[in-house]
């Protein structure tokens, strides 16, 4: 299994472009997850998708869309870049199931892209 | 938002020694923890996760021990090496994670 993959690795956006980050994993995975990660941040979660056909905003939506075109692929677009949106982007997936009365939970995390917006 | 995950931003750790890295949240909601350890240039990886009715859960040379009345989570890796030097982030379902904690391994 691949796991989790991302593209692209790297892009550098002009200002006002689009793009869309590609994200697939061949887990069979519900859940999937779009973070960023800036220096001294951590991760914040940008969207999730609990199962094929659902999207939810995280902590920081604005200036994104999703798309969860099947169970295997989960796209994050941005319509017009701004340089806020520098960063290094990870999808995750995971599966949810309950062990006794409480949900467990794994993801796993893809390579990152990193998009420079200049 | 809930976001898990106040950590001190280094640790610096003599090689064989033990490590515990400390985590703060303030989702008391969150019914699921994890920690994760990302190398440099690599994604975040799993390490052991633990569930809110628990207090502690034991793995390969790590421990996580929860305490829900200070809202506080440990990590603790036995035995340190050169090889656990990365950083360590505490997360939950679909919440945000904090800054980690960067784990430094001395020789």
């Amino acid at each position: 299994n691949a796991g989790v993959t991302q593209t692209p690795k790297f892009q550098v956006l002009k200002t006002g472009q689009s793009m869309t980050l590609q994200c697939a994993q061949d887990m069979n995975h519900n859940s999937m997850y779009w973070y960023r990660q800036d220096p001294g941040m951590g991760l914040r979660l940008i969207y999730y998708s609990a199962s094929e056909g659902t999207t939810d905003k995280g902590e920081v939506p604005n200036g994104y869309n999703v798309s969860r075109l099947n169970k295997r692929e989960f796209s994050l677009r941005l319509e017009s870049a701004a340089p806020s949106q520098t960063s290094v982007y990870f999808c995750a997936s995971s599966s949810r199931w309950t062990s006794g009365e409480t949900p467990q939970e794994t993801q796993y995390f893809g390579p990152g892209t990193r998009l420079l917006v200049l | 938002g809930e976001s898990v995950g106040l950590h001190l931003p280094t640790l610096s750790v003599q090689e064989g020694d033990n490590s515990i890295i400390n985590c703060a949240y303030s989702n008391s909601a969150s019914d699921y923890f994890i920690w994760y350890k990302q190398e440099s240039g690599k994604g975040p990886q799993f390490i052991i996760d633990i569930r809110s009715n628990m207090d502690k859960r034991q793995g390969q040379r790590v421990t996580v021990l929860l305490n829900k009345t200070v809202k506080h989570l440990s990590l603790q890796i036995a035995a340190t090496q050169p090889g656990d030097s990365a950083v360590y982030f505490c997360g939950g379902y679909k919440l945000s994670f904090g800054a980690g904690t960067t784990v430094t391994v001395r020789a």
